[in-house]
């Protein structure tokens, strides 16, 4: 069972450049978030969606854009990478509702380096 | 303003002895969720518990329960008999709203190391 697949693992980008973090969940999940964990700090969310077409701001989006096109895709985009954009990134997916199984589920983190 | 305010950088243990991990929240939210989550040294993020803001007990999961205080808006972990693989780093984290429509929030997490 993959869960929470998250792609690339790591990727060092020069400043300037693009790319884009795709997430896949498997679990037919409503919701899904993106977030950024620097060193030795929490979790600060980027963007989330609450279904297929529908996006969100979270607490730190600038420099990020995402799409969720599909139920269990969503994609996160840096479009002109900066170096303070270095970072743990995790993406997660859960169910909708509260009550049993409200956890969200953990993909294996991207380790962005940007120089 | 922080909505998971977890006040401990770091915390030490000796195996076998429980240890306490604090956490407040703030919300006007009268549903919510309470998660914790732990994250060893390799990466990954591990759900561990669950309180729901109506739950009337105290959530526990093997040798995790969470100690749910409303009026405090406190929700602090309690691992009893800690074991060396219970050293890592562990964050608190709410949602917020009846639908569940707000993110996790997460608290800037405690470091546990867990002695011989």
């Amino acid at each position: 069972n993959a869960g929470v697949t998250q792609t690339p693992k790591f990727r060092v980008l020069k400043t300037g450049q693009s790319m884009t973090l795709l997430c896949a969940q498997d679990m037919n999940h409503e919701y899904m978030y993106w977030y950024r964990q620097d060193p030795g700090m929490g979790l600060r969310l980027i963007h989330y969606s609450v279904g297929e077409g529908t996006t969100a701001k979270g607490e730190v989006p600038d420099g990020y854009n995402v799409s969720r096109l599909k139920k269990q895709n969503f994609l996160l985009g840096l479009e002109s990478a900066a170096p303070s954009q270095t970072s743990v990134y995790f993406c997660a997916s859960s169910y909708s509702g509260t009550g049993r199984g409200p956890e969200a589920f953990f993909g294996q983190g991207t380790r962005l380096t940007v120089v | 303003a922080q909505k998971i305010t977890q006040t401990q950088p770091g915390m030490f243990v000796q195996e076998k002895e429980a240890v306490t991990l604090d956490c407040t929240y703030d919300t006007s939210d009268p549903s919510y969720g309470l998660f914790w989550y732990k994250q060893p040294s390799s990466g990954e993020m591990i759900f561990l518990i669950y309180q729901g803001s109506y739950d009337q007990q105290n959530a526990t999961e093997g040798r995790y329960s969470l100690n749910f205080q409303k009026a405090r808006k406190s929700a602090n972990l309690v691992i009893s008999a800690s074991q060396l693989g219970d050293s890592a780093m562990y964050f608190c984290a709410m949602r917020e709203g009846a639908a569940g429509r707000r993110a996790l929030t997460f608290g800037s997490g405690t470091r546990l190391q867990v002695q011989p």
